[in-house]
């Protein structure tokens, strides 16, 4: 069964400095990966897509098959960017499964 | 831009009441979701339609059932709610099940008391 990690339920990083979320998933054939976002009081959204290979609000995502991750990075964090993230994936033709989300806050 | 309606923000209901929570979508989209959203654990999947009259169950379907008359609108029912079932939910949809955008509905508390 298709299985999203995210070992971290709240980071806290200083602005200006880079952030890591860590995303692991156990899925057997090709996954595609997502990571949403949901601000506060505003509705849970898509941030970036690993087949897209965009970088959006500065924050870009690599999926390494070997490792089974796909880790959401920031070289300086914004305060701006506090907010829940989360990781899903999409296998064969079965709905999102989602992790269990990080909450980043970052310190002025 | 897609539009994802929940029609209550907030709802307050006694324990044994049944308990129906609306979501529409105007954009023409096949597939439909309902997720509850709990601090701790994530987003689970409780039902998703994939065509009216469709449904199938997710993760955690014991204790609700779907309803999908027609394609824009998708209501979870909470035959006899129960204070385990004080959650937030979240509707979604999307073109397909698989490896698509979820455009996701505002949400709605939902306290049982």
């Amino acid at each position: 069964a298709q299985r999203v990690t995210q070992p971290e339920k709240l980071l806290s990083v200083f602005k200006g400095a880079p952030v890591e979320l860590k995303c692991n998933y156990s899925y057997s054939g090709s996954p595609e990966l997502f990571w949403y976002v949901q601000y506060s009081r505003q509705r849970l959204q898509l941030l970036l897509r690993h087949i897209s290979r965009e970088s959006i609000k500065g924050f870009t995502a690599d999926l390494n098959k070997g490792e089974t991750s796909f880790h959401l990075k920031k070289p300086f964090a914004q305060e701006e960017d506090s907010a829940m993230y989360y990781c899903a994936l999409s296998s064969g033709n079965t709905p999102l499964v989602f992790g269990k989300g990080t909450r980043l806050s970052v310190i002025a | 831009d897609v539009k994802v309606t929940q029609s209550s923000r907030y709802l307050v209901k006694r324990t044994g009441e049944k308990v129906f929570l609306e979501c529409v979508q105007d954009m023409d989209h096949e597939n439909m979701f309902w997720y509850r959203q709990d601090p701790g654990l994530g987003l689970r999947l409780i039902y998703f339609s994939y065509d009216v009259k469709m449904k199938e169950k997710g993760d955690i379907p014991e204790g609700y059932s779907v309803s999908r008359e027609k394609k824009e609108r998708f209501s979870l029912i909470l035959e006899s709610a129960s204070t385990n079932q004080t959650s937030m939910y979240l509707c979604a949809s999307s073109f397909l099940v698989a490896g698509e955008k979820l455009f996701f509905g505002s949400g709605t508390q939902l306290s049982v008391l």
